[in-house]
């Protein structure tokens, strides 16, 4: 089925541990988005990438990096996990500008992140 | 970023009509009203956009206030599958893309 998929959809880590959260889309979407969640609350931009190439700072991104890897593939790493990192962290995309009248999002289901 | 402000809860009954209501008094002209709604366990997904005239889609109507300072979501039979988390947002747009800037939304509770 044609949407976002991320990888993994749990995970626990251990305080300084590493790891590379992934997302796919294949919709031909050109930016993509990664978002966490913390309990009762909104979601926040961490990073985002308006096309291939090109990566920018949302609201909340210290502590992650991230990499456009090509069309497709948008990856969100944390180098260095703190517990204050412990979120449900989602992806997305969207549809290139001036395609018909929609400018939907679409998520993925999410990576449910723990760090103790 | 201009803001919304919602309600944090409301309630209604199955196959009632809903409205949700959202209010963005610094809405700037060339803002996109956007709604999204969350299921539970679930990510985001989108519901409706609009500008200035009022739209309708196979999920919801979105009624846009006449100064755009304030937007209603309307579902016009509640089922239980409707109750999620109702995000109204302004579509921001930055130096590469647009993004989206969630706030805390609307937890609509559906009572059978």
């Amino acid at each position: 089925n044609a949407g976002v998929t991320q990888t993994p959809k749990f995970q626990v880590l251990k305080t300084g541990q590493s790891m590379t959260l992934q997302c796919a889309q294949d919709m031909n979407h050109n930016s993509m988005y990664w978002y966490r969640q913390d309990p009762g609350m909104g979601l926040r931009l961490i990073y985002y990438s308006a096309s291939e190439g090109t990566t920018d700072k949302g609201e909340v991104p210290n502590g992650y990096n991230v990499s456009r890897l090509n069309k497709r593939e948008f990856s969100l790493r944390l180098e260095s996990a703190a517990p204050s990192q412990t979120s449900v962290y989602f992806c997305a995309s969207r549809e290139p500008l001036g395609t018909a009248n929609n400018y939907g999002y679409t998520f993925g289901s999410g990576t449910r992140l723990t760090v103790v | 970023d201009a803001k919304t402000t919602q309600p944090n809860s409301m309630e209604s009954n199955e196959e009632e009509p809903v409205h949700l209501p959202c209010n963005h008094s610094t809405i700037s002209g060339t803002d996109y009203i956007h709604w999204y709604r969350q299921l539970p366990s679930q990510g985001p997904e989108y519901v409706i956009h609009g500008l200035t005239s009022n739209v309708n889609n196979r999920m919801a109507s979105l009624a846009i206030a006449e100064d755009r300072k304030s937007s209603t979501l309307i579902l016009h039979r509640a089922t239980l599958r409707d109750a999620a988390v109702y995000y109204c947002i302004l579509r921001d747009k930055g130096t590469s893309g647009s993004r989206l800037t969630f706030g805390e939304g609307t937890q609509l509770t559906v009572n059978p």
